[in-house]
């Protein structure tokens, strides 16, 4: 069974850092690329950053870019968000997303994570 | 401006049909060909429900269905079942991001 878990959420403030973890079990991690999207409480869904299975082609909104960094660790089966500079309207639940199949092209998501949430007050 | 363009809200009654409309802002997000569609319940997990346009992935009920004409994207659902009660939304990318559209609220009366 497919599963994502997310970790590492919290609150922070404005101009702080925080890491979100998310593990992945139950398939083959380094054959899928992955993906961070956001929801802020109420409204609707942001995709944040991409990365492809061997980490080396990374993608970012641009609301993010510059401040978020993605990583993965295939070893441990982990995906990685690093938000720095955190502003307000950073404040949403994180999601932990699968790409849909493995032809290396993150563009829609099969499995999603139950998401971590990430407070930053001013 | 989202690049993705969906209705607010739509509504049906049990065991008929509705169709959500998404339409792409410009010719760059790919809705003619890559547009996925993801079904959420209050406090869960989006769940994908249509990816390529009209493919549905194992385990999703065949009154789930998606099309295309021009830049415009659907999902109609059939038979609506109470169950079906749920935000969707629709997505696509360019060649740097993936957008989601704003979301459809379905209300089954």
């Amino acid at each position: 069974e497919v599963q994502l878990v997310e970790s590492g959420g919290g609150v922070v403030r404005a101009g702080g850092s925080l890491r979100i973890s998310c593990a992945a079990s139950g398939f083959t991690f380094d054959d899928y690329g992955m993906s961070w999207v956001r929801q802020v409480s109420g409204k609707g869904l942001e995709w944040v950053s991409a990365i492809n299975w061997n980490g080396g082609s990374t993608s970012y909104a641009d609301s993010v870019q510059g401040r978020f960094t993605i990583s993965r660790d295939n070893a441990r089966n982990s995906l990685y968000l690093q938000m720095d500079t955190l502003r307000a309207e950073d404040s949403a639940l994180y999601y932990c997303a699968r790409a849909g199949d493995t032809s290396g092209y993150v563009y829609y998501f099969d499995y999603w994570g139950q998401g971590a949430l990430v407070t930053v007050f001013s | 401006q989202s690049a993705l363009t969906q209705p607010a809200s739509v509504s049906g009654s049990p065991g008929q049909s509705i169709t959500i409309s998404c339409t792409g802002a410009s010719s760059d997000v790919r809705v003619y060909n890559s547009v996925s569609w993801y079904q959420q319940h209050p406090d869960k997990a989006p769940k994908l429900m249509i990816y390529d346009v009209s493919n549905r992935p194992s385990g999703v009920s065949n009154r789930f269905s998606g099309s295309n004409s021009g830049n415009t994207a659907s999902l109609t659902i059939s038979g609506l079942q109470a169950e079906d009660e749920a935000d969707y939304y629709c997505s696509s990318y360019t060649s740097t991001n993936i957008f989601f559209g704003g979301g459809t609220k379905l209300t089954v009366l």
